[in-house]
């Protein structure tokens, strides 16, 4: 079946500062998400992106769906940005196949 | 935006209990829902979908005896752990795509705890 990594696994970052997240999927997809998942588990819809970028303030994320990876932007990061994000593909039927997760700690 | 619900947002119960877990999607109508289950620091794996009015669909390697799912109506999904044991102690979490959009929304999850 499709697999799906993100990296980094882990990320320790200051406030203020920038990030980039990867995900890799391994065969094309019909579809895919980006989540955040917060420290009480909820998932947040963060982008649905199968291809293109798109922003939404201090986030954004580009997706080459042709070359098989989605980028996810953190600019200015804050405290708040704290928890795992993850990508999510759909493959067929909307079955989404979760990605590894970059669990992410934002430093005041 | 759309809202999934979910109840209990925890639980515990005892070796060889039954439990059902309730996931409602409350602004909107949803013809299909997945149920996903998380163990601590892992990703979300799919269980089932979980379709309106027909028989759920499973993953391979999910017992569909021990999860029983039903989806009575276009806006209510339920997860029912039976027998439980220690092993299934987990966040299960559910999802619905509202069927004009094709992103999916989820639920807050249920932290199943068997002792």
């Amino acid at each position: 079946g499709i697999q799906v990594e993100q990296s980094p696994p882990d990320l320790i970052l200051q406030e203020g500062a920038n990030s980039t997240l990867r995900c890799n999927f391994s065969d094309s997809v019909n579809n895919l998400q980006w989540f955040h998942q917060n420290p009480w588990g909820q998932l947040i819809n963060l982008f649905y992106i199968p291809s293109g970028t798109k922003q939404n303030g201090r986030l954004s994320a580009t997706t080459v769906a042709t070359e098989r990876y989605s980028l996810l932007y953190i600019s200015s990061s804050q405290t708040t940005d704290s928890g795992v994000y993850f990508c999510a593909v759909e493959r067929s039927a909307y079955k989404y196949i979760f990605g590894t997760g970059t669990r992410l700690k934002v430093l005041a | 935006g759309a809202v999934v619900s979910q109840h209990p947002s925890w639980v515990i119960c005892k070796s060889g209990t039954s439990v059902k877990i309730e996931c409602r999607s409350l602004d909107f109508q949803a013809t299909t829902m997945f149920w996903y289950r998380q163990f601590p620091k892992q990703s979300l794996m799919l269980m089932a979908t979980s379709n309106e009015g027909s028989k759920a669909t499973y993953e391979q390697g999910v017992e569909k005896d021990k999860f029983l799912i039903n989806h009575a109506s276009l806006t209510l999904s339920t997860l029912t752990v039976t027998s439980a044991h220690p092993e299934d102690s987990s966040f299960y979490i559910c999802s619905a795509r509202e069927p004009a959009r094709y992103e999916q929304y989820f639920g807050p999850g249920t932290r199943l705890t068997v002792t």
